[in-house]
């Protein structure tokens, strides 16, 4: 069965500092990869996504970027943190033809 | 741009009750997801639904691509079935999911 693993659960960080959050899938080969995010109050969107490995595409402009070093990993990060920048992330995995999405269990941060 | 409008913001439902969720789509879409949120504010996966009618116990969902709209129907509410529900929708041409705001459903006993 595949597995989806957030990292961290959730992070206090100041101002200008940098972030790292990561998101790993066991027991699918290839799988699409996406990275959401949530203001407080706000709504769902989705950042970026990676069809495979070494490539990703941005969505939404954040001051954020994302990586994929390995099949079955996703980076989100950035040298400097705003304020803004505070919401929940999650990570997901599917998409494909006739295939549904499946979500991690998100990182809270807190930028102050 | 795309964009997914859910309704209602807010439900209270008695227990035993019943009701619907809906989601128009100002675009065709080619798929749906409909999802609740639990407590840690993730999602959980109900149905995805590229067209037609799914049921799962006393959720039941449909999708119309050609009339841009996506329902959830909850039948016999549950006090355990409270909480916050969303849809989502896969638009064409894109690998991008876009989602609702999202319904609060209260059961009340």
């Amino acid at each position: 069965a595949q597995t989806i693993h957030q990292w961290p659960v959730a992070e206090i960080k100041a101002v200008g500092s940098p972030l790292s959050l990561g998101c790993t899938i066991k027991g699918k080969s290839s799988p699409n990869l996406y990275w959401y995010w949530q203001a407080t109050g706000g709504t769902l969107q989705q950042l970026f996504y990676s069809i495979t490995v070494g490539q990703v595409e941005s969505v939404v402009q954040l001051n954020l970027s994302a990586s994929r070093p390995k099949d079955d990993q996703f980076i989100l990060s950035t040298e400097k943190l705003l304020l803004s920048h505070s919401g929940f992330y999650l990570c997901a995995w599917g998409g494909g033809l006739n295939s549904d999405y499946t979500f991690g269990s998100g990182t809270r941060l807190l930028v102050i | 741009g795309d964009q997914v409008e859910q309704s209602p913001s807010a439900l209270s439902l008695h227990e035993g009750t019943g009701s619907a969720l809906r989601c128009n789509f100002t675009t065709t879409m080619r798929a749906v997801q409909w999802f609740r949120k639990n407590s840690r504010g993730s999602l959980i996966n109900l149905f995805y639904l590229a067209s037609g009618t799914k049921e799962n116990g006393r959720l039941k969902s449909a999708f119309d691509s050609k009339e841009r709209y996506s329902t959830l129907h909850i039948r016999d509410a549950q006090l355990e079935d409270s909480g916050t529900y969303f849809c989502a929708a896969l638009s064409s041409g894109s690998w991008q999911l876009i989602f609702g705001s999202g319904t609060q459903l209260t059961v009340m006993p």
